[in-house]
Formats: structure tokens, C-alpha cells, sequence
């Protein structure tokens, strides 16, 4: 099956800071997704975006299905950003099973 | 727009004991799935449902669990015997879906934490 990887596993950043995080998959995707689990457990959908760049507020991604790799841009870290950020992926031709990464566990302090 | 429902939010049991997770998807949506996250994991797919039926179980320990979902709304989740190993939360997800399949969006509820001791 296809295999997702994230960089860098932890991150930690002061408030007012900027980041990228990086998704690497390897086989062609016909769905990709970024996450944020926030302490609760709660997965928030960040993105849909298999392919393109999107922007919404702070954040921005931009994936290069061609080159098999997704980033998520955070500008102006808060510390509400804190947490686990997650891209997953449905490769092409498997139906809809999403296959997540391992996750940057990401701190903001003050 | 309501999202996806899950209960309960915390479950405690002892191993070999049985229990049981219900998940309500958005109205709507014609796909259901059920994922285990252990901790500092990201979570894995068990089952798959579109609409009453099975996409996808390959990965669903069936001498252990067991899910349906009735009338192709609400879904239960099962596991009888549960395993230390099973601790875990447990993450029920909906999408709508396309013509051909088309994998859309997938929205997750709140998951409920399982700890067997």
C-alpha cells in the first residue's frame, strides 16, 4: 500500500513564528488531507487537496501530485496551533481508505 | 450543519469483557469508516461501509470485532473479547462520495477513548 511520510516529527516554535511541514507519499493520490488533532483528540479538517495550493486565514498548502508531496504552512504560530498536525492519503485506485502519516507534533510557547 | 456523532466519549473494561461504540454520520453521507488510533500513531482503517455494505475490512480483526450499519445510517462497532491491546481511540468518519467512487472529503467525530485493563 502506499506509504505517507511527515517532517519534522516534533517542532517547536515561538509564538509569532512561521513554519512548513512536509507530507511525502509514495504512489499517485486521488485524495489528500491535512489534519490538526488538537489535545482533545479532536481531528480538524485543515484541507482537502489532492492537488493546487489553498489558502485559508494562517494557514496554506500546497500539494505537487507530480513530485508526490504535500506542505502546510503556518504563519504567525498561536499557541491554540499546538498539537498533532496529520496529512493522509487515498491512492489512486483503492477506493476511499485513507492512509495517515505519522504525524509533526507541533508546540507553540509564548 | 451537525458533524459526526460519536458514543461514548470514554469507555474502561476489563479484558475479555465486550463493548460497544455507536457512531451517527453527517446526514447524508453514503460512507462510513471506523478507525483505530493508538496512541502516538495515526489512525488506521478497520472498516469501511458504503451506504448498508462492506467496502473494506482487510484490516478488520473479525475473530474479535464485529460492526454493522443498519438501514445505511447509524453504525456499531464491537469487540468481543477486548485485548489489552485494544486500547485505543476509536474514530468513526463519514464522506459523501462521487460517481465511480470518487473519494470526497472525509469529516471524523470526536472518537471514543477505549482503555482495557
Amino acid at each position: 500500500g502506499i506509504q505517507v511520510e511527515q517532517s519534522p516529527p516534533d517542532l517547536i516554535l515561538q509564538e509569532g513564528a512561521n513554519s512548513t511541514l512536509r507530507c511525502n507519499f509514495s504512489d499517485s493520490v486521488n485524495n489528500l488531507q491535512w489534519f490538526h488533532q488538537n489535545p482533545w483528540g479532536q481531528l480538524i479538517n485543515l484541507f482537502y487537496i489532492p492537488s493546487g495550493t489553498k489558502q485559508n486565514g494562517r494557514l496554506s498548502a500546497t500539494t505537487v501530485a507530480t513530485e508526490r508531496y504535500s506542505l502546510l504552512y503556518i504563519s504567525s504560530s498561536q499557541t491554540t496551533d499546538s498539537g498533532v498536525y496529520f496529512c493522509a492519503a487515498i491512492n489512486t485506485g483503492t477506493a476511499s481508505k485513507l492512509t495517515f502519516g505519522t504525524g509533526t507534533r507541533l508546540q507553540v510557547t509564548l | 450543519e451537525a458533524g459526526v456523532a460519536q458514543s461514548p466519549r470514554y469507555k474502561i473494561i476489563e479484558k475479555r469483557q465486550s463493548v460497544a461504540f455507536w457512531c451517527n454520520p453527517i446526514s447524508g453521507h453514503a460512507t462510513l469508516y471506523w478507525y483505530q488510533q493508538i496512541l502516538g500513531q495515526g489512525p488506521k482503517l478497520l472498516i469501511q461501509f458504503q451506504n448498508n455494505g462492506v467496502v473494506d475490512d482487510s484490516q478488520l480483526p473479525k475473530d474479535r470485532f464485529s460492526a454493522e450499519r443498519l438501514k445505511g445510517v447509524d453504525s456499531t462497532l464491537k469487540i468481543q473479547p477486548a485485548k489489552l491491546e485494544d486500547s485505543a481511540v476509536y474514530l468513526c468518519a463519514s464522506s459523501d462520495s462521487g460517481a465511480g467512487g470518487t473519494p470526497y472529503e472525509q469529516y471524523f467525530g470526536p472518537g471514543t477513548r477505549l482503555t482495557v485493563t
